[in-house]
Formats: structure tokens, sequence, C-alpha cells
């Protein structure tokens, strides 16, 4: 089946700083990837959408200057949470999507943010 | 507006059916899905079923759909301790996934 790995698994971080998450699809080409964002015991709201070169579409309320999402190849998306606080800590869940499997979203194992 | 519901919290013994309940609101989803999150980890999608379709079995794993009341269910059978987990549907909405509040399935010994 279709694997999608992130890296880190876990990060904790100084308020004000940045922290990079990356998503790759490892055996299949992912045309669009999603990011989405878990709070404790909550469901999943997706932050934004992102395809192979082009510019991330955003969720409504979901600053772009401050969640920058890169998706410069196939296999590879970046998010980055641009000088963190505490109340940016969450879960960080990215999946994707390739041409062959338009209809099915392949899920990360998700990333734990914990900004102090 | 969009908004999946799901009941928060199910409880059964092993060896019994599970089974979870949710219902949707955008009559033009293509697909519906369910998918299973253990504690800590990402989200495995463990079935779909195209909207003009009104049961699906895949092994332990039965999806009802009832488009009408959009209404979507899954039965799991035989549900062992190794099922426990939280249970979201989703239905796909303008090519995203909407996805409901989630089921954490208790399985007791």
């Amino acid at each position: 089946g279709a694997v999608v790995s992130q890296h880190p698994s876990r990060v904790i971080c100084k308020s004000g700083t940045s922290v990079k998450i990356e998503c790759r699809s490892l055996d299949f080409q992912a045309t669009t990837m999603f990011w989405y964002r878990q709070f404790p015991k909550q469901s999943l709201m997706l932050m934004a959408t992102s395809n192979e070169g082009s510019k991330a579409t955003y969720e409504q309320g979901v600053e772009k200057d401050k969640f920058l999402i890169n998706h410069a190849s196939l296999t590879l998306s970046t998010l980055t949470v641009t000088s963190a606080h505490p109340e940016d800590s969450s879960f960080y869940i990215c999946s994707a999507r390739g041409t062959e499997t338009y209809n099915e979203q392949f899920f990360g194992p998700g990333t734990r943010l914990t900004v102090l | 507006g969009e908004d999946v519901e799901q009941s928060l919290f199910l409880s059964v013994r092993e060896g019994d059916s599970s089974v979870i309940n949710c219902t949707y609101t955008d009559s033009s989803s293509t697909y519906l899905y369910w998918y299973k999150q253990e504690p800590g980890a990402g989200l495995q999608l463990l079935t779909y079923i195209f909207s003009n379709m009104d049961m699906k079995q895949d092994q332990r794993l039965t999806v009802l759909l009832n488009k009408k009341d959009k209404h979507l269910s899954l039965r799991i059978a035989d549900t062992q301790t190794g099922d426990s987990a939280i249970y979201f549907c989703a239905e796909d909405s303008s090519y995203k996934l909407i996805f409901g509040s989630g089921t954490r399935l208790l399985v007791r010994p």
C-alpha cells in the first residue's frame, strides 16, 4: 500500500523559534498533499491543501504567513511553523493523494509539536 | 454547512459486534470513508464506499449507506481488543475530506 512518512515524529521547541515538518510519499507520486491539525480528543481540522509546484490553498482562519507550506516535488511537502507559540502546540498530520488513487488519501503518522 | 456527526463513545465486549454511526451533510459527496486512529498515530484507511452503493463488505467490516437520510454506519464483526481505537467517518466535499468528531471504541475482555 501507499506509505507516507513524516519527520520528525516529535519536536519540542522554545517560543519564538520556527519548526519545519516534512511529509514524504515513499512509493507513489503525490500530486496533492494536505496538512491537518488535531487537538487532544478532537477531530482533524484541515489547514491547507497543496498541489505540487503551486501555492497552497489555506482554509479560512489559518494564517498563511505563520504556517508556511512548500510542495516543491511530487514526493515532498513541508510545513514550517514560524515564530511558534505555546498555542501552536498540537498534533500535525499530513496526507497525500496520488494520480492513480485520486479517491484515497494516505496519512502520515503525525508530528507532535510542543512549544515551551 | 459542512458537518459530520458521530457518537463519541462505544463500549463492547470482545467477540460482540460493534456498530459505529455517522451522519453527514453533503449530498454530493462521491465517497464516504472510515478511518481508524490508534493513540499517538496517524489515520489508517479502513474502507470506503462509493455513494451509489448501499453496502460494502470487507472481511469483518460492513459499511451501510443510507443516502436518503445521509447516514453511514460501520459494523465490526467479532470485535477484538486490537480494534480499540478512535474511528472517524469522513465525506469528500469539494475535493477535501471533512471528518466527524470520532467515536472512541473500547473493547472489554
